[in-house]
């Protein structure tokens, strides 16, 4: 138990379909992220959540939605998706104003998002 | 901008090796400083972590000292085990932005 679960593990999507990856965290946290991981590259925060409410929107395209319907939870919609979008997709939380203080980020062990 | 720079992988060793993995920043005051492992198939856990200079952050035999002067962060451990290969991601909590930047990850491989 991570404290940080993620479902689905892994996701195989043609670019015409719409899918959603989901996050819980069940720390008691109050801050959540959406991360893209790809290969050879660093970490690119997609997303943060603060109190539900959305605090950071690093550019990403709208193919892209996520949603926060509570402090626990966390949703990314998918939908006509590329292949290059194809990558590992974690979710992390945090304690407090994110990043603040540097406080450490919890992980789930991610999606792997494979477009077609 | 801020910036981590860490060494490329992957870091090949056998099982009881001295383990260095270099890590540099570029950073307007003075963050605080991370350590990540990611194991296969995993997310990413924090190791260690140091928040002002001259800080030693250490965890499960592994060390990082906060170095003002180098603007480094290296990452050492004095005997790996097979059970340490995994990806290591140095990172860095910028406070003026609150954001958190990672490097690359540097691949670590230890055989028996």
């Amino acid at each position: 138990e991570t404290g940080v679960t993620q479902t689905p593990r892994h996701l195989v999507m043609g670019m015409t379909n719409k899918k959603s990856l989901k996050c819980e965290q069940h720390l008691g946290h109050n801050a959540m992220y959406w991360y893209k991981q790809s290969a050879k590259k660093p970490l690119e925060l997609m997303f943060v959540y603060s109190l539900e409410e959305r605090v950071e929107n690093n550019s990403v395209p709208s193919r892209f939605s996520p949603e926060c319907p509570n402090s626990s939870h966390l949703f990314l919609h998918l939908h006509t998706l590329q292949p290059e979008d194809s990558a590992l997709y974690l979710c992390a939380s945090s304690q407090g104003r994110p990043f603040g203080g540097g406080s450490p980020l919890h992980f789930g062990n991610g999606t792997r998002l494979t477009v077609t | 901008g801020n910036s981590v720079t860490q060494m490329e992988g992957p870091v090949t060793l056998s099982e009881e090796a001295f383990l260095t993995i270099n890590c540099t920043y570029t950073a307007t005051g003075y963050p605080s400083l991370f350590w990540y492992v990611q194991y296969p198939g995993e997310g990413l856990q924090l190791l260690l972590k140091a928040t002002k200079a001259d800080d030693k952050g250490s965890n499960k035999g592994f060390e990082a000292t906060y170095r003002k002067e180098t603007t480094s962060f290296h990452l050492e451990k004095g005997s790996v085990q097979v059970s340490d290969s995994a990806v290591y991601f140095c990172a860095l909590s910028d406070h003026s932005t609150d954001k958190l930047i990672f490097g690359t990850g540097t691949r670590l491989q230890v055989f028996p």
